[in-house]
């Protein structure tokens, strides 16, 4: 159980372009989703927290306008990286936590990330 | 706290001897804490995880101590194998602060043959 499926697995498009990620809880409902950004042989960064139904909640640094999330269902929440450009490249992992695995602290589930390559 | 840099640590050990991963966290308020594995190209995979009220979890071949007094915690792995080649994260959480994960620098670990 507790699974979270990322999509697509690798993006490589041109400066400029605007890339959309989807994250998918499949076997249950998250209305929280986390979205990270990992450079090679570096630590996972928290990005933003998405919320189902309303605004995204952002970490400092990270630019609302260029990364844009959308929690639009319990079992959905995209990010849009607008405009991108080469410095955008990186590896962008979603996660979730599945309430109905009982009250308390419960661990956060990862997707397989997306390869962002811009060039 | 979070310590990104370029280098991940590296451990190194033998098939079938006992790896330990160590992490070091800042936040003295956080009240939970989960070793995460990523293998190349993935998203970490749950290993174990443990709550502040305890100072020791087994789960099958692995061990996760806290000390909290020193804000420390560690991974134990009994009779490593060459697939539990990866790196280790260890992430701490602070429930009243919104789920949100804080992770470490990451260790890489590389079991010799």
């Amino acid at each position: 159980g507790a699974v979270v499926s990322q999509h697509p697995s690798r993006v490589i498009c041109k400066s400029g372009t605007s890339v959309k990620i989807e994250c998918r809880s499949l076997d249950f409902q998250a209305t929280t989703m986390f979205w990270y950004r990992q450079f090679p042989k570096q630590s996972l960064m928290l990005m933003a927290t998405s919320n189902e139904g309303s605004k995204a909640t952002y970490e400092q640094g990270v630019e609302k306008d260029k990364f844009l999330i959308n929690h639009a269902s319990l079992t959905l929440s995209t990010l849009t990286v607008t405009s991108a450009h080469p410095e955008d490249s990186s590896f962008y992992i979603c996660s979730a936590f599945d309430p109905g695995q009982g009250a308390g602290n419960q661990p956060q589930h990862f997707g397989d990330g997306t390869r962002l390559s811009i060039l | 706290g979070e310590n990104v840099g370029l280098h991940l640590p590296t451990l190194s050990v033998q098939e079938g001897d006992n790896s330990i991963i160590n992490c070091a966290y800042s936040n003295s308020a956080s009240d939970y804490f989960i070793w995460y594995k990523q293998e190349s190209g993935k998203g970490p995979q749950f290993i174990i995880d443990i709550r502040s009220n305890m100072d020791k979890r087994q789960g099958q071949r692995v061990t996760v101590l806290l000390n909290k007094t020193v804000k420390h915690l560690s991974l134990q792995i009994a009779a490593t194998q060459p697939g539990d080649s990866a790196v280790y994260f260890c992430a701490e959480n602070n429930w009243g602060g919104g789920n949100k994960l804080t992770f470490g620098t990451g260790t890489q670990l590389k079991v010799e043959l």
